[in-house]
């Protein structure tokens, strides 16, 4: 079967740094995609990696190890405003997106 | 841009009543999907279109039906609404070339 794990929830504090894991199993692979949700408010896209490696975008960064079947986000500088959920969504075979429930994270002052 | 809009906002429904989602889309995407969101799972997909004229059905299409006679619509049609349909409904689009979805605002729906 398909399946996402993330944590849950993380908790970090005003201008430090985060990494966000996800692992996911799924019948075949096109890439995998991380969005953003505010409560409340729709997803939005942050990153997508096909190959693997780190993509690096300001202060998000997302890496990729396709035989691990492993992904994390990396949120540098963080800041009152990343306090969201971060959803993990690989594509399969039949480019359907799989989502995981999301990570929340808590930005604490 | 409108982007991609969903209406209502929200609505309160009575079990047994029917009710239909509107979603439109002005970026041209191919592609369209129904989501649902609840609490402590991830998006949950009720159907898609790849394009005009063409459904699928996704993960949970049971007591949900949805039509794609043009590229900008996709409305998602409840025919008799149970309370476990209670959920925060969302479209998207992609185009083919890039996958990235794109999505509306929501709507949220409540089945009493």
């Amino acid at each position: 079967g398909q399946n996402i794990d993330q944590p849950t929830e993380m908790t970090a504090t005003e201008g430090a740094i985060v990494q966000i894991n996800c692992t996911y199993q799924t019948s075949g692979f096109n890439g995998l995609f991380w969005y953003q949700q505010h409560a409340g408010e729709a997803p939005t896209f942050l990153s997508y990696n096909v190959l693997d490696g780190l993509e690096e975008k300001g202060r998000f960064s997302s890496f990729l190890s396709r035989s691990k079947g492993y992904s994390y986000l990396l949120l540098k500088e963080l800041q009152m405003k990343d306090s969201a959920s971060y959803l993990c969504a690989p594509m399969d075979s039949n480019y359907q997106l799989i989502w995981g429930a999301g990570t929340k994270l808590i930005i604490k002052p | 841009t409108a982007g991609i809009t969903q209406a209502p906002t929200s609505q309160i429904l009575a079990a047994g009543r029917s009710m239909t989602l509107r979603c439109t889309q002005d970026m041209r995407h191919n592609a369209m999907y129904w989501y649902r969101q609840d609490l402590g799972l991830g998006l949950r997909l009720i159907h898609y279109s790849n394009t005009a004229g063409t459904t699928g059905k996704g993960e949970v299409p049971d007591g949900y039906s949805v039509s794609r006679a043009n590229t900008d619509d996709f409305p998602l049609t409840l025919a008799s609404a149970v309370p476990s349909q209670t959920s925060v409904y969302f479209c998207a689009s992609s185009d083919r070339d890039d996958n990235e979805q794109f999505f509306g605002p929501g709507t949220r729906l409540t089945v009493l």
